[in-house]
């Protein structure tokens, strides 16, 4: 099945910083989805992004499908930006998601 | 986007009891709900994937007979842990997709203990 690595496991960060997180994947998607899951648990839908950017806010994301990658950008964060932050894709050839590891971000203030 | 709930968030049991979690898509149709199991500091783990008035298909490792799945409108989906044992103990959550969305969207959990 496919593969999804995401990076940095951990990150801690002051808060006003800026971040980046990576998600790289093993073969075609044609679904890629971002969340961030609060402390309690809810998956809070970030992007769908199979392909390209999208911003909404401080976030953004970017796909590029042929080098099998995608990045999420934190600008400015808030300690509220804390939590873990999963990539999740579909491979063309499939019917699920498949999740990387997540990322543990914490925001110091 | 599109919601999710799922009920009751939070549950404890004896073992050996059977415990039943419910997944409703509120504004839109659900054509396939997932059920995923998380354990703490790890990711998602697909259990079993429904499409709506047809059985459920387990993931490799997944008891069917243990974890009941039933799929029986476009908006609600159950997820029953026959026998609860104390390491049928997790977080427990629901997705759905369908209607005019091909993402996926995901239910508040519900967290399973077992005595």
């Amino acid at each position: 099945g496919i593969q999804v690595e995401q990076s940095p496991p951990d990150l801690i960060l002051q808060e006003g910083a800026n971040s980046t997180l990576r998600c790289n994947f093993s073969d075609s998607v044609n679904n890629l989805q971002w969340f961030h899951q609060n402390p309690w648990g809810q998956l809070i839908n970030l992007f769908y992004i199979p392909s390209g950017t999208k911003q909404n806010g401080r976030l953004s994301a970017t796909t590029v499908a042929t080098e099998r990658y995608s990045l999420l950008y934190i600008s400015s964060s808030q300690t509220t930006d804390s939590g873990v932050y999963f990539c999740a894709v579909k491979e063309t050839s499939g019917s699920r998601l498949t999740f990387g590891e997540g990322t543990q971000l914490t925001v110091n203030p | 986007g599109a919601v999710v709930s799922q009920h009751p968030s939070r549950v404890i049991c004896k073992s050996g009891t059977s415990v039943k979690i419910e997944c409703r898509s509120l504004d839109f149709q659900a054509t396939t709900m997932f059920w995923y199991r998380q354990f703490p500091k790890q990711s998602l783990m697909l259990m079993a994937t429904s499409n709506e008035g047809s059985k459920a298909t387990y993931e490799q490792g997944v008891e069917k007979d243990k974890f009941l799945i039933n799929h029986a409108s476009l908006t609600l989906s159950t997820l029953t842990v026959t026998s609860a044992h104390p390491e049928d103990s997790s977080f427990y959550i629901c997705s759905a997709r369908g209607g005019r969305y091909n993402e996926q969207f995901f239910g508040p959990g519900t967290r399973l203990t077992v005595l």
